[in-house]
C-alpha cells in the first residue's frame, strides 16, 4: 500500500526556534499534499494545501510568513513552523494523494510530528 | 457552525454491545463521506466510505442520508480493539477533507 513518511515524530524546541517537518510518499508522487493540525482532542484541521511546483494554499487565519510550506518535488512537501512559540504545540499531520489518482478521495495520511514548544 | 458536527462522548460499552455514531454536515454540496479511525497520538486511518445505499464491512455498517445531511456507523459486537475515536470526515469538493472532532468509544472487558 501507500506510504507516507513524517520527519521528526516528535519535536521539542525552544521558544523563538524554527522547526522543519517533513513529509514523503515513499512509493508513489504527490502533486498535492496537504498539512493538518490538530489539538488535544480537537479535530483534525486544514492549515494548507502544498502544490508541487508552485506556492501553496493556506487556510483562513493560517499565517503564510509563519508556517512555510515547499513542495519542491513530487515526494516531499516541507512544513517549517518559524519563530515557534509554545502556542504553536501540537500534531502536525501530512497526507498526499497520488498524482494518478482521479479524486481527492484518496489520501494516505503521514504518522504525524508532534511539537512541543518550551 | 461547524462543518461537520459529532457527539463527543465518550461512549463507554461492555465487550460484545452494540453501538452507534452520528454526525451531521452543513455542506449540502459535500460529495463524498467516510468514517477514519483514529488511536491516541496517531494519525488517522480509513475505515470505510460511506454510501447512501449503505454499505457494511464485517461488523461495521455505515450510513448516509443525504436529504437530513446526516451520515452513522453502527459497530456490532465490540471488541476491545475497538477502542478509538471515530472521525466523520467529508469531501466538500475543495481538495482537502473536512474532519469531525471525533467520538470517542471505550469499550470495557
Amino acid at each position: 500500500g501507500a506510504v507516507v513518511s513524517q520527519h521528526p515524530s516528535r519535536v521539542i524546541c525552544k521558544s523563538g526556534t524554527s522547526v522543519k517537518i517533513e513529509c514523503r510518499s515513499l512509493d508513489f508522487q504527490a502533486t498535492t499534499m496537504f498539512w493538518y493540525r490538530q489539538f488535544p482532542k480537537k479535530s483534525l484541521m486544514l492549515m494548507a494545501t502544498s502544490n508541487e511546483g508552485s506556492k501553496a494554499t493556506y487556510e483562513q487565519g493560517v499565517e503564510k510568513d509563519k508556517f512555510l510550506i515547499n513542495h519542491a518535488s513530487l515526494t516531499l512537501s516541507t512544513l517549517t513552523v518559524t519563530s515557534a512559540h509554545p502556542e504553536d504545540s501540537s500534531f502536525y499531520i501530512c497526507s498526499a494523494t497520488p498524482t494518478d489518482s482521479t479524486s481527492t478521495d484518496t489520501q494516505y495520511f503521514g504518522p504525524g510530528t508532534r511539537l512541543t514548544v518550551l | 457552525r461547524k462543518e461537520v458536527e459529532q457527539d463527543p462522548g465518550p461512549f463507554n460499552v461492555p465487550e460484545g454491545a452494540t453501538v452507534a455514531f452520528n454526525c451531521t454536515y452543513s455542506n449540502s454540496a459535500s460529495q463524498s463521506f467516510f468514517w477514519y479511525r483514529q488511536d491516541c497520538r496517531k494519525e488517522p486511518k480509513l475505515l470505510m466510505s460511506v454510501y447512501s445505499s449503505g454499505n457494511e464491512d464485517g461488523r461495521f455498517t455505515a450510513q448516509l442520508n443525504r436529504a437530513s445531511q446526516y451520515i452513522s456507523l453502527l459497530i456490532r459486537d465490540s471488541k476491545l480493539s475497538d477502542s478509538a475515536t471515530y472521525l466523520c470526515v467529508v469531501n466538500t469538493g475543495r481538495r482537502a477533507l473536512t474532519f469531525g472532532s471525533g467520538t470517542r468509544l471505550q469499550v470495557q472487558p
